[in-house]
């Protein structure tokens, strides 16, 4: 079957840096994506990686290993505002997105 | 960037009433639209993925007769929750890409529906 496992829930200090893990196991690859989603409101696009490596975009920055699975959002000089949830999805070889449950991130002062 | 919009924003029904959810594709066509549930404090659930003039394609699970998704052009998908019960409240998300594989999706703001 096609899995997406992240972290439930992490906890980071304001100012400071927090990765986010993503594995997964789907039915080929065309993709990763990461997602920001506020409560009550709905995704917003962060980044997108399809080849293996880091991409950096301002404080967000997502790298992506396709022989082992894995990808991470990484997130530097925190503000309060980051509290939210992160969802990782890939797409699969039929280009459908496979959703992961979503990583709770609060920030705290 | 790309605007998806969706109406209403929220909606409360009586059981048994039927509800229709709009999104609309502001400023670009949208090949392919999708439907999302998210019940609180889950994540995203694709309810079906729909292309302009052809039937939708429905995840396993979803009843097609009783969520109608009707995608009558490229700017367009209309979801209509039929019957609604208690159970079927939750926070329905549209979705739309500019093509297949390989684009971001862009949400609509969400449609909050409560069910009485």
């Amino acid at each position: 079957g096609q899995n997406i496992d992240q972290p439930t829930e992490m906890t980071a200090t304001e100012g400071a840096i927090v990765q986010i893990n993503c594995t997964y196991q789907t039915s080929g690859f065309n993709g990763l994506f990461w997602y920001q989603q506020h409560a009550g409101e709905a995704p917003t696009f962060l980044s997108y990686n399809v080849l293996d490596g880091l991409e950096e975009k301002g404080r967000f920055s997502s790298f992506l290993s396709r022989s082992k699975g894995y990808s991470y959002l990484l997130l530097k000089e925190l503000q309060m505002k980051d509290s939210a949830s992160y969802l990782c999805a890939v797409e699969d070889s039929n280009y459908q997105l496979i959703w992961g449950a979503g990583t709770k991130l609060i920030i705290k002062p | 960037g790309a605007v998806v919009s969706q109406h209403p924003s929220w909606v409360i029904c009586k059981s048994g009433t039927s509800v229709k959810i709009e999104c609309r594709s502001l400023d670009f066509q949208a090949t392919t639209m999708f439907w999302y549930r998210q019940f609180p404090k889950q994540s995203l659930m694709l309810m079906a993925t729909s292309n302009e003039g052809s039937k939708a394609t429905y995840e396993q699970g979803v009843e097609k007769d009783k969520f109608l998704i009707n995608h009558a052009s490229l700017t367009l998908s209309t979801l209509t929750v039929t019957s609604a019960h208690p159970e079927d409240s939750s926070f329905y998300i549209c979705s739309a890409s500019l093509q297949r594989g390989g684009q971001e999706q862009f949400f609509g703001p969400g449609t909050r529906l409560t069910v009485l």
